[in-house]
């Protein structure tokens, strides 16, 4: 799999976008890019994934660049529960079955008031 | 829909016992994956198992440690001859049977202490 390269940490205030970058300028063809977060003592929660199509769903956006190098994960209103690791994984699927994810060490995104 | 299901949620065991972690996986799904989390530190991908089958062991310790996935009830991780090295929560995560391109979902652990 593709590896990642995530800033350690971000700071963002309640209320405002989080714009959380990622680099995989490694990334094959058959390689999704997937979300994961973190929140402290729990098991990881999905957020979003995608291929090379932008995808929202009614936790984030995910975009993703034309040339498949990058991606920004947008928490629109981000709140005090946003405050997590924020993990970007690339994984490769088609292989006909699924395959695991590899996390790497994340952004640890802290809300502030 | 239940989600992945953990237990225990903590155990704690002397050095040189065995402990057994059981994950059940949400329903329909019949691929499980075991991870392992030290203190401070990331996940880190264990064992992926099938309905009674191993698919990748890759990151299994050689020693010590199993991994089952019956064909009925939980899989079960299982660490013989426990040392203090293994305190550590264990994460297990399920995906559907026939969708590659489907999330792993994750339970919320079991936290080992070893005394």
């Amino acid at each position: 799999d593709a590896k990642t390269t995530q800033p350690p940490s971000m700071d963002c205030a309640e209320g405002r976008a989080a714009n959380l970058p990622c680099n995989h300028s490694t990334i094959s063809g058959n390689e999704y890019v997937y979300w994961y977060r973190q929140i402290h003592s729990q098991g990881p929660q999905y957020i979003i994934h995608g291929l090379k199509n932008n995808e929202t769903n009614e936790m984030a956006s995910l975009i993703i660049t034309e040339d498949r190098k990058s991606s920004t994960l947008i928490l629109p209103h981000a709140t005090l529960r946003d405050t997590a690791v924020y993990y970007c994984i690339v994984r490769v699927v088609g292989t006909g079955t699924a395959s695991k994810l590899t996390f790497g060490t994340g952004t640890r995104l802290q809300v502030t008031l | 829909n239940a989600g992945v299901m953990q237990n225990p949620r903590h155990l704690v065991r002397r050095r040189g016992q065995e402990a057994r972690l059981r994950c059940s996986p949400m329903k329909g799904h019949s691929h499980v994956y075991w991870y392992r989390q030290l203190p401070e530190e990331g996940l880190k991908f264990m064992v992926y198992l099938q309905k009674e089958n191993i698919i990748d062991e890759s990151g299994m310790p050689k020693e010590r440690f199993s991994a089952e996935f019956p064909k009925e009830g939980p899989s079960i991780l299982r660490i013989q001859q426990v040392v203090r090295g293994d305190s550590a929560a264990y994460f297990c995560a399920s995906s559907p049977r026939d969708r590659e391109n489907s999330p792993l979902h994750f339970g919320n652990g079991t936290r080992l202490t070893v005394t």
